[in-house]
Formats: C-alpha cells, sequence, structure tokens
C-alpha cells in the first residue's frame, strides 16, 4: 500500500516562531497536497505541487509556504506562526492517471 | 470556483438502520466524484468514487450514483455498523481525477447501539 509519512505527528508552537512540517512518500507519486482540517470546514488545500522544484498555491495559501526538493518530500513552512493557524495538517501524494490521494497520518499543530 | 455542499454536519443513527448522506457540488466540467472517511484519530481513506453518470458504485456496503443532472451524488447505506461511526467527506476533482481535489465540510455520522 502507498506510503506516506508525516513529521512531527504533533507539535506545540509560540506566536511568531517558524513552523515546518514535513512529509516523505515512498509511493513514487508526482503529485503531493498539503490540506488543513478544521472542524466545521473540511479539508482545506492549502498548496500543492506537480512536480519537483515546483509548488502551487491551493485555496488558502496565505500564511504558508511550501517547498519541493525532490519527488518524495514536500515541505510546509510557517514563517510567522498565529494562533490561527492551530489545526491539524494532513500531507497526501496522488500518482498521474491516478485519482486516489493517499494521506499521511496528520500532524497536530498547537499554536500558542 | 469549484464547490462540494454537504447539507448535514452531524448525523446519529441507531444501528441496523438505512444513512443517506447529502452531497451536491457545483463546477464547470464534467467531474470526478469521491467518498472519503476517516475514522478518529486516523487518516482520510478513499470509500469510492465515480465519474460515470447514472452509475451506481458500491464498496464496502456503502453505495452512492453520480447524477450529473441534479449535481449529487448521494452516499447511502442499508444498514449502519457502530464501525460505521467516522468522518465522511465528500470531494470533487478534474475529469482525470487530477490536480486539485475539492472537499466538502464533511459530515460526522454517530451511530448507537
Amino acid at each position: 500500500e502507498a506510503a506516506v509519512t508525516q513529521s512531527p505527528r504533533s507539535k506545540v508552537a509560540v506566536t511568531g516562531g517558524k513552523v515546518t512540517l514535513s512529509c516523505h512518500q515512498t509511493n513514487n507519486h508526482d503529485y503531493m497536497y498539503w490540506y488543513r482540517q478544521d472542524t466545521g470546514h473540511g479539508l482545506r488545500l492549502i498548496h500543492y505541487s506537480y512536480v519537483a522544484d515546483s509548488t502551487e498555491k491551493g485555496d488558502i495559501p496565505d500564511g504558508y509556504k511550501a517547498s519541493r526538493p525532490s519527488q518524495e518530500n514536500f515541505s510546509l513552512i510557517l514563517e510567522l506562526a498565529s494562533l490561527s493557524q492551530t489545526a491539524v495538517y494532513f500531507c497526501a501524494s496522488q500518482g498521474q492517471s491516478q485519482n486516489t490521494l493517499y494521506f499521511g497520518a496528520g500532524t497536530r499543530l498547537s499554536v500558542l | 470556483g469549484d464547490s462540494v455542499t454537504q447539507t448535514e454536519g452531524l448525523v446519529t443513527l441507531t444501528k441496523g438502520l438505512p444513512v443517506m448522506l447529502n452531497c451536491t457540488y457545483q463546477t464547470t466540467y464534467s467531474p470526478f466524484l469521491f467518498w472519503y472517511v476517516q475514522h478518529l484519530n486516523e487518516a482520510p481513506k478513499l470509500l469510492l468514487k465515480s465519474s460515470t453518470d447514472n452509475k451506481r458504485t458500491e464498496h464496502q456496503g456503502f453505495y452512492a450514483t453520480l447524477h450529473k443532472s441534479s449535481s449529487s451524488f448521494h452516499l447511502q447505506k442499508s444498514s449502519v455498523q457502530l464501525s460505521d461511526s467516522a468522518l465522511y467527506f465528500c470531494a470533487l476533482s478534474d475529469p482525470y481525477g487530477n490536480e486539485k481535489i475539492t472537499f466538502g465540510a464533511g459530515t460526522k455520522l454517530t451511530i448507537k447501539p
């Protein structure tokens, strides 16, 4: 089965601090995504990538940056963390010509 | 842009009863529709998917039919079990199932004994 690994699984950050969430996939998939989950809002797309060294903005990119240094790795960066960014973050991968998203276990981020 | 609407935020049912979770969508193209299920403290997983109009798709006792005329893809099950308690998301993507996938807000289904 496809494998997507996120780290850390949980994190507590201070307001104004920098946070990096990492995602690693061993599926040889081209597409990778970062979603944010909040109660009542479902899963909202922050950034995504079709290929290494290229990222695209999703629906709610403000306050987030993304980096895809290789096909396997996709990071989400919060340069100045804010209280409103407290949420659960999911990474997912998807193969070209496939249509199933494979999600990681999620990262629970609390910004204090 | 694309949108997916799930009208029920919370659904509570007794074991053995039927369930229907509503999903309607708006898009300018002929989409691929999905249902994902997320059990407590787990990652979302694909439950079923379809891009074929008026064809019933089934998996693990759940079924759904894509109706392009009404822009709907409701999820149904004839007899729910305790293990069906979870968060259910409807989602849509382009006709090939790639690129930006838009999710609905989700429906939390709770099954009581």
